[in-house]
């Protein structure tokens, strides 16, 4: 079991740059999320999807764009990189939406905009 | 969801008990208490959640206060593993198959030292 999986590792963008980060789970899970995490801060949430087919905003979904590509892939997409965007980001998995479920995260993507 | 206290950051010896105090005094009564602790470098991870009573799990101890307005988080044997950001955090209770999403604060820094 893999649990969740993200790539890239790192990545180095210059303003105005697209790209796609990628997060796959093998739990069988229902519901993913992005997060991201600035120098010093806990989590924030970008997006969500709650089952496959589903995708709702979080608190900081300016810039972002998401797609559930079916029930193991969740991918988080910036058309347009800005330097505000540095920063880490993680993909989580949970069995359902109930809150007292655990969710599990990936090792996340270091990202850098230039 | 409400709002959680933590310490900045603690210091513990190794192999000594570490108790991490949380406070939450705007808790409502569906509000679950949620542990979760990011190592260096890496995603979070779950580590325990209570209601009301006092838990217990292969990684820690949750004592909860009878007012439910504090919480802390136990390591019975702290080890230099154990050094991570711990996030003390409220869910409230949703069952509508509609995720739930984590809401982190800063936490706290446990450095642990031999």
């Amino acid at each position: 079991n893999a649990g969740v999986t993200q790539t890239p590792k790192f990545q180095v963008l210059k303003t105005g740059q697209s790209m796609t980060l990628q997060c796959a789970q093998d739990m069988n899970h229902n519901s993913m999320y992005w997060y991201r995490q600035d120098p010093g801060m806990g989590l924030r949430l970008i997006y969500y999807s709650a089952s496959e087919g589903t995708t709702d905003k979080g608190e900081v979904p300016n810039g972002y764009n998401v797609s559930r590509l079916n029930k193991r892939e969740f991918s988080l997409r910036l058309e347009s990189a800005a330097p505000s965007q540095t920063s880490v980001y993680f993909c989580a998995s949970s069995k359902t939406g109930i809150s007292t479920d655990t969710q599990y995260f990936g090792p996340g993507t270091r990202l850098t905009v230039l | 969801d409400a709002k959680t206290t933590q310490p900045n950051s603690m210091e513990s010896n190794e192999e000594e008990p570490v108790h991490l105090p949380c406070n939450h005094s705007t808790i409502s009564g569906t509000d679950y208490i949620h542990w979760y602790r990011q190592l260096p470098s890496q995603g979070p991870e779950y580590v325990i959640h209570g209601l009301t009573s006092n838990v217990n799990n292969r990684m820690a101890s949750l004592a909860i206060a009878e007012d439910r307005k504090s919480s802390t988080l136990i390591l019975h044997r702290a080890t230099l593993r154990d050094a991570a950001v711990y996030y003390c955090i409220l869910r409230d209770f949703i069952n509508t198959g509609t995720a739930s999403k984590l809401t982190f604060g800063t936490g706290t820094r446990l450095q642990v030292t031999l």
